[in-house]
């Protein structure tokens, strides 16, 4: 079984500033790693995943994300936000033959102009 | 390319009735997912079908039902509805229920239980 933690649940961050939202996950066997957004009144879209090999992974928007094993977590990262960046973050798990993501709470991130 | 769509976008029921939800996947996928997501919590996974058979289910009790249809469209049935109920219904498409392969999500039912 896996479950995932998201210490934050609202982050408010400056336009332009940096910014990091935490995930942390327990999981019995190797991990498939997540990071989803949902915009306002909208379904979730995948921002990046993590499967194997390089720990620093890149996916949309300008978003990345660090594989820790030894600290069991996948932080998200963005160097400079913008006001579209408003939304629900979520971080999810899933490990080799399991057929269901298991979702964080979610963490809102408000960009202040 | 059509992306996966829902139906209804919003319902309105109350307790003990019935309800069917609706989920066309994306072209060319095989596997749907469904899952609820209560107001302020992340999405709680139902359960999955491919190729029109169930696999894999969540905590979930019976009287929460599904379906795929031979063009892998798919309903999610709830019965005895109850106030706790109340949530965003979320369906996710992928190309194969493989667990590393991208699930595409629709934009999701809200339904209200009164």
């Amino acid at each position: 079984a896996q479950s995932v933690t998201q210490l934050d649940s609202q982050v408010p961050v400056f336009e332009e500033a940096p910014v990091e939202l935490r995930c942390n996950y327990s999981s019995s066997v190797s991990v498939y790693l997540f990071w989803y957004v949902q915009y306002p009144n909208q379904g979730l879209q995948l921002l990046l995943k993590y499967l194997s090999g390089s720990t620093l992974v890149k996916g949309i928007n300008g978003f990345e994300a660090e594989f820790n094993k030894s600290q069991t977590s996948f932080h998200l990262r963005k160097p400079s936000v913008h006001i579209s960046d408003t939304a629900e973050y979520f971080c999810a798990v899933t490990g080799f033959g399991n057929e269901k993501l298991t979702f964080g709470t979610g963490t809102r991130l408000t960009i202040i102009p | 390319e059509t992306g996966v769509t829902q139906s209804p976008t919003h319902l309105i029921k109350t307790r003990g009735q019935q309800v069917t939800l609706r989920c066309s996947s994306q072209s060319g996928h095989n596997t749907v997912s469904w899952y609820q997501q209560a107001l302020g919590q992340g999405p709680q996974f139902i359960f999955q079908y491919y190729r029109e058979e169930e696999n894999g289910r969540g905590n979930f009790p019976p009287r929460f039902s599904g379906l795929q249809f031979p063009n892998y469209s798919s309903e999610l049935n709830v019965n005895a509805l109850e106030l706790d109920d109340s949530a965003l219904y979320l369906c996710a498409s992928s190309l194969v229920p493989s667990s590393y392969n991208e699930q595409f999500f629709g934009p999701g039912t809200r339904l209200t239980v009164l």
